[in-house]
């Protein structure tokens, strides 16, 4: 159990552009998930808290508007780099807390390598 | 504020040798504590987790970690290193108050193996 499918795994976009990021909870219901972004060789940071059926919640420094985030059912959270730049390159990951004995350790997706040129 | 420090960036072992990676969190009560695994472009993989107990715990792919609350430490160990666990390793530190939160990551630490 605890599978979390993140979709695309990599894309490649035109500076300008938007692009969308799915994260699913395959076999649990989710009413949050997080995204991060990971630059090379760094550890995670985290971008925003996804909460199902209300607005995200945006770590300091992070631009709201840029990285549209949705979760609009218990097993869907969309990330939408709006607008992206060559700085917006990076991984970004997703994942899910999964109770386990009354603890819910995260369980993530298998990243998105987003470039922008 | 909780805070985990993994002080090897960088561990080089050979194949069949015995791995310990370190991991020094800093948090006011008894927390829970996880080691995740992440291979080259892929997403965090969960290697095993502390909440209570037995101090030494078991995970998958043969390691296993030993929470020592005298020296707040979660260190990783694995008694023979096989070539695909060449990886970066992070650990991570959670509140130890029930339901969702949001966990502290290390900087981690990759491993290189030898063969």
């Amino acid at each position: 159990g605890a599978v979390v499918s993140q979709h695309p795994s990599w894309v490649i976009c035109k500076s300008g552009t938007s692009v969308k990021i799915e994260c699913r909870s395959l076999d649990f219901q989710a009413t949050t998930m997080f995204w991060y972004r990971q630059f090379p060789k760094q550890s995670l940071m985290l971008m925003a808290t996804s909460n199902e059926g209300s607005k995200a919640t945006y770590e300091q420094g992070v631009e709201k508007d840029k990285f549209l985030i949705n979760h609009a059912s218990l097993t869907l959270s969309t990330l939408t780099v709006t607008s992206a730049h060559p700085e917006d390159s990076s991984f970004y990951i997703c994942s899910a807390p999964y109770r386990d004995r009354g603890v819910s350790p995260l369980h993530f997706g298998n990243g998105t390598r987003l470039t922008v040129t | 504020a909780q805070s985990v420090t993994q002080p090897d960036i960088h561990i080089t072992v050979s194949e069949g040798a015995s791995l310990e990676l370190r991991c020094n969190y800093s948090y006011g009560a008894t927390p829970y504590l996880f080691w995740y695994v992440q291979s080259p472009g892929q997403g965090l993989q969960l290697l095993l987790k502390y909440f209570s107990g037995d101090t030494l715990v078991q995970g998958i792919k043969g390691f296993e970690a030993e929470f020592k609350r005298s020296q707040s430490s979660f260190n990783l160990r694995k008694p023979s290193v096989h070539w695909s666990d060449a990886a970066e390793y992070f650990c991570a530190v959670g509140p130890s108050s029930g339901g969702s939160y949001i966990p502290t990551f290390g900087r981690g630490t990759s491993l290189i193996v030898h063969p």
